[in-house]
């Protein structure tokens, strides 16, 4: 299996453009996940998705962030407009659903707003 | 709320000696899995062990091991014979009951290994 595949791998933006990261996951995983890393906070879930169905966004930032998953084989996160606060790595991450179920996670997006 | 506490921000080891990493987490539920995994400088997250909650014997990976004592709500991570690679960002995280738990993380614990 190629793991979860992330794009771009990196991406370099100015403030106020708009920013979409992309995410494949593992063919057979119903869960999908995204989390931010910094160095100040660690890694924070953004939200997850079941079967397609977002199930908990209450990480998500605020309204300048959007997450889609329209089928079992892709997701975008989209931030409108970016902000330099918003640098960081995204990872997007896949696994069967159930605690048993350890989480795969993409190689990430390193996002730099300038 | 569910938390996960990685006590030691930065850990050193001399290659070939063994290191433990301590790992407590707070929850009420009675179901969940605990992960340990590992960051190297690429960035990428590799799934080192998996332990069940419900299981009393202690999940061992090669050269690494856990001691979970879930009476104290502790979950550590024994390297044995530290090698140059190990040399990573090494996280601890659970998964809660039910199918729709994400994995909650620890800030992370820092692990040179010196040569």
């Amino acid at each position: 299996d190629a793991g979860v595949i992330q794009s771009p791998r990196h991406e370099v933006t100015e403030m106020g453009q708009e920013v979409t990261l992309r995410c494949k996951p593992i063919s057979g995983h119903n869960s999908l996940f995204w989390y931010r890393q910094t160095m100040m906070r660690g890694l924070e879930l953004l939200i997850y998705f079941n079967n397609n169905v977002p199930i908990d966004d209450s990480g998500m930032p605020e309204d300048r962030f959007s997450a889609k998953m329209p089928n079992a084989s892709f997701s975008t996160l989209k931030i409108q407009p970016s902000e330099p606060r918003d640098s960081a790595v995204y990872f997007c991450a896949s696994s069967f659903a159930g605690e048993a179920s350890p989480l795969h996670f993409g190689n990430g997006t390193r996002l730099t707003v300038t | 709320a569910q938390t996960v506490t990685q006590s030691q921000p930065e850990m050193s080891v001399q290659e070939a000696e063994t290191v433990t990493l301590s790992c407590t987490y707070d929850t009420s539920e009675n179901n969940y899995y605990l992960f340990w995994y590992k960051q190297p400088p690429s960035r990428q997250m590799i799934l080192v062990i998996r332990q069940e909650a419900y299981k009393q014997q202690n999940a061992t990976e090669n050269r690494f091991s856990v001691n979970f004592q879930k009476a104290a709500k502790s979950f550590s991570l024994k390297i044995s014979d530290s090698q140059l690679g190990d040399t990573a960002m090494y996280f601890c995280a659970f998964r809660t009951g039910g199918s729709q738990g994400n994995l909650i993380f620890g800030k992370g614990t820092k692990l040179s290994v010196k040569p």
